[in-house]
């Protein structure tokens, strides 16, 4: 069965500076995909980026890109120049057909 | 509409009753999929519609749970006889498809029973 580990509960950055979300995950297929969902207060939802896993280059979205080391099967998130409104929870989650998988999340918290 | 829209935002309970929660996908989108969010077991997959297709009701927890989709856009997910373990965030998806298709969510209900 698949899994997504999310090993950080809370990570904290000051406003500007570079952050890093540590995600791990174990599958046996060799085609998936992989995303980062943000959760803020508001409950919803909301994609932060996406990488499919036959694509070797790491996938980016302004300030927001993945290390993608599928070997290792790691998919972490970095967030650069952090903003007071990237503070929420972070989910990674996992697909092969349909159903996301996703991890128990890491708390960001952005201090001024 | 913009995007997945629920009702209620969230609803409060007795144990026992029978709750009805309601999503309305993104237009044009034909997978929609009910999770459920709790402390205890996080972020759970419940069931999912793609298209006139059966559902994939794998990750309904009792056969208290059910859910349908009617004339394949709004579904409602019907909890019957609540429980106090039933108290969680209820999020629904949609996508354009269903095979690894970015799911959008929406804002989610808020279960509590008393």
């Amino acid at each position: 069965a698949q899994t997504v580990t999310q090993s950080q509960p809370e990570m904290s950055v000051q406003e500007a500076e570079t952050v890093t979300l540590s995600c791990t995950y174990d599958t046996s297929e060799s085609d998936y995909y992989l995303f980062w969902y943000k959760q803020p207060p508001s409950r919803q939802m909301i994609l932060v980026i996406r990488q499919e896993a036959y694509k070797q280059q790491n996938a980016t979205e302004n300030r927001f890109s993945v290390n993608f080391q599928k070997a290792a099967k790691s998919f972490s998130l970095k967030i650069s120049d952090s903003q007071l409104g990237d503070a929420a929870m972070y989910f990674c989650a996992y697909i092969n057909t349909d159903k996301l998988i996703f991890g128990t999340g890491t708390r960001l918290q952005v201090f001024p | 509409g913009a995007g997945v829209s629920q009702s209620p935002s969230n609803k409060v309970t007795e144990k026992g009753k029978d709750v009805e929660l309601r999503c309305d996908p993104i237009s044009g989108h034909t997978a929609l999929y009910w999770y459920r969010q709790s402390l205890g077991q996080g972020l759970e997959f419940l069931i999912y519609f793609q298209g006139n297709s059966a559902p994939d009701k794998s990750g309904l927890p009792s056969d208290r749970f059910s859910a349908e989709r009617t004339g394949g856009s709004v579904s409602t997910l019907t909890i019957q006889r609540t429980q106090q373990e039933d108290s969680a965030v209820y999020l629904c998806a949609s996508s354009r498809d269903s095979f690894r298709e970015t799911q959008y969510f929406g804002p989610g209900t808020r279960l509590l029973v008393l």
